[in-house]
């Protein structure tokens, strides 16, 4: 059964502290990885997506990769405007998301 | 450029009755997926129509229904509304064809319903 898991649940960071979040995934015929920020009230909005392992993409303070077995969004010295869900999802499933804190 | 719209955006139901969500999608979209997301939780897939058929579908029950018109906007219903059914329902579109899982979705912002 295809399965997308992302670790962690939540995470609270001071502004300018760099982390990682990950997504796992166990998908037969991978098409792409997609990672998704969702703020309160609202739809996800689209990020990137990833299509073979060792690809990177980038967009300001973020950086998704992706290997054969799981799919990482680092944040690079983040500001309190990243506060947000971040979902990934693989052939139209979605993970639970990691809900980011960030504090001034 | 019009993104994708929902209506209503809320809705309160009493358990039993039966509802109807509406979807436009994103100008150039051909396909519309619909998703159930319960607070604090990752959407949950429920199906995806294309070409006025459903195309796909997740782990839902017959109650949830749905139908893809001629200009690709799309309707979701569910029957025999149950306290578990609150949620919010995002609609996504995206280019369809044979590459309709490698594209991006483009959500809309939700229907928040409420069955009590």
């Amino acid at each position: 059964e295809d399965q997308v898991t992302q670790s962690p649940e939540a995470l609270r960071l001071q502004e300018g502290e760099s982390s990682s979040l990950n997504c796992s995934y166990t998908v037969s015929g991978l098409r792409g990885l997609f990672w998704y920020r969702q703020d309160p009230g609202k739809g996800p909005e689209f990020l990137f997506t990833l299509y073979s392992a060792g690809e990177e993409k980038e967009k300001e303070r973020l950086k998704a990769t992706l290997t054969k077995k799981e799919s990482f969004l680092h944040i690079t010295a983040p500001k309190p405007e990243d506060s947000a869900t971040y979902l990934c999802a693989a052939k139209l499933i979605f993970g639970t998301g990691t809900r980011l804190q960030v504090f001034p | 450029d019009a993104g994708v719209t929902q209506s209503p955006t809320h809705l309160i139901k009493t358990r039993g009755q039966q509802v109807t969500l509406r979807c436009s999608p994103k100008s150039g979209h051909d396909t519309v997926s619909w998703y159930q997301q319960a607070l604090g939780q990752g959407p949950q897939f429920i199906f995806q129509y294309y070409e006025e058929e459903e195309r796909q579908r997740g782990n839902f029950p017959d109650r949830f229904s749905g139908h893809q018109f001629p200009n690709y906007s799309s309707e979701l219903n569910v029957n025999a509304l149950l306290l578990g059914d609150s949620a919010l329902y995002l609609c996504a579109s995206s280019l369809g064809g044979q590459g309709a899982n490698n594209s991006p979705l483009h959500f809309g912002n939700g229907t928040r319903l409420t069955v009590t």
